[in-house]
């Protein structure tokens, strides 16, 4: 267990709709990044948020949106998905914005049919 | 444009055979070269940084390398339990967010 914790672990949704992943960083860890791992095209960079503060934003799609919350757990929201969305969707955090060794959460694996 | 090539995309070696995975990359001002491993069904796990060229750092049966230009993960002996997918990343020191290779996936056979 990384101490990342990230639900739900599977999710199986229809296209159009919206769905909600959830993330709780390691304990004392301020940073949250998000991350989209497809077979194809390896581990993107989505958003990371600091402290509550959006820190840096990667590709992320306009239909895509996050926040973090002041306990520090985050929300990545996905809308209007289509079938290209389906994907592992990965949390990460660290202890400073500027981290380069994460850890990352077991991952959501997001279908979408 | 900053970027990084993992190679092979896949590597297949009998227990004990010895063998090496490249990380090469372009990056304006290279501020560190990190190298993951990633189990099926879980998130990446840290393995190593390496910050300048002839770096090298060891963990069990694995080394990793550092050129101004690639990385070597050096795999000595291995045993099926080695068998993951190894990533590597790189961060400028323009941007500090992580670029990521697409990954190796090794696999050994008993």
């Amino acid at each position: 267990d990384s101490g990342v914790t990230q639900t739900p672990k599977h999710l199986i949704t229809a296209t159009g709709q919206r769905v909600t992943l959830r993330c709780s960083p390691r304990s004392g860890d301020l940073s949250v990044y998000w991350y989209q791992q497809s077979l194809d095209q390896g581990l993107q960079f989505l958003i990371q948020y600091y402290n509550g503060e959006e820190r840096a934003k990667g590709n992320i799609l306009e239909r895509f949106s996050a926040q973090q919350f002041p306990d520090l757990h985050s929300e990545l929201n996905l809308s209007s998905l289509e079938l290209g969305d389906s994907a592992l969707y990965f949390c990460a955090s660290s202890a400073r914005s500027g981290a380069n060794v994460l850890t990352f959460g077991a991952g959501s694996r997001l279908t979408v049919l | 444009e900053d970027q990084v090539t993992q190679s092979p995309e896949a590597l297949r070696l009998q227990e004990g055979e010895s063998s090496s995975l490249n990380c090469s990359y372009t990056v304006s001002g290279l501020r560190g070269l990190f190298w993951y491993r990633q189990d099926p069904g879980k998130g990446p796990e840290f393995l190593f940084t390496l910050y300048s060229a002839g770096e090298e750092k060891e963990k069990e049966r694995l080394k990793a390398t550092l050129t101004k230009k690639e990385s070597f993960l050096h795999i000595t002996a291995p045993k099926p339990e080695d068998s993951a997918t190894y990533l590597c990343a790189v961060q400028a020191r323009s941007n500090y967010q992580l670029i990521w290779g697409a990954g190796t996936k090794l696999i050994i056979k008993p």
